[in-house]
């Protein structure tokens, strides 16, 4: 199983819509989440950490379901700017920071 | 707003010669990230640099790769011997937190012929 799975999509959506990413990671032990936009060819930019208690930052909303070992990112009210490949970042733990990407989800937003 | 720069842009080499990529990352930053990404590819995690060490290194990580801070500003990548499969956008990071938010920069494009 791979350590950090992403439905690499793409999301194709209007303006306006509301769309939902999950990432699930298989090592229990993982101790941070981070979610990070990349447009294309640029570095990732942090977009949120996400927090055990779920935390919103604007239109955006990350959750973190340890149970089911996943986090998901909620964007409501696209933009078009908000066109990107959005990349989940689990810390795996075990008593050392390893941070590992996944492949991303492209997310296009159209008018 | 304090960012990381990263020189050359864009590194064209031949097979087999040596190339340092040099960053500079964010200065009251204590710990450093190399990571790369092959087109079309994930983002890879290559190496985690504290207090003048490597902290963690991963399997790409290997012989052929090196990290320096050669003074209190820069932080450099060294590939000894050049492969084909090195062909990729390499990135540093740097983090004030050693699990904490990392901020990366532009990326240096290596092409390795």
């Amino acid at each position: 199983r791979k350590e950090v799975e992403q439905d690499p999509g793409p999301f194709n959506v209007p303006e306006g819509a509301t769309v939902a990413f999950n990432c699930t990671y298989s090592n229990s032990a993982s101790q941070s989440f981070f979610w990070y936009r990349q447009d294309c060819r640029k570095e990732p930019k942090l977009l949120m950490s996400v927090y055990s208690s779920g935390n919103e930052d604007g239109r955006f909303t990350a959750q973190l379901n340890r149970a089911s070992q996943y986090i998901s990112l909620l964007i409501r009210d696209s933009k078009l700017s908000d066109s990107a490949t959005y990349l989940c970042v689990v810390n795996i733990g075990g008593g050392s920071y390893i941070p590992t990407f996944g492949r991303g989800t492209s997310l296009i937003v159209h008018p | 707003e304090p960012e990381v720069t990263q020189t050359p842009s864009h590194q064209v080499t031949q097979m087999g010669q040596e190339v340092i990529l040099r960053c500079v990352p964010i200065s009251n930053h204590l710990y450093f990230y190399w990571y790369r990404q092959i087109l079309g590819q994930k983002v890879e995690f290559l190496v985690s640099f504290y207090n003048n060490e490597i902290s963690e290194k991963s399997e790409i990580f290997d012989d052929q790769f090196s990290v320096e801070r050669p003074d209190g500003s820069n932080f450099t990548l060294k590939i000894r011997s050049t492969k084909l499969e090195d062909s990729a956008m390499y990135f540093c990071a740097s983090s004030d937190q050693l699990a904490g938010v990392k901020f990366f920069g532009p990326g240096t494009r290596l092409t390795v012929l």
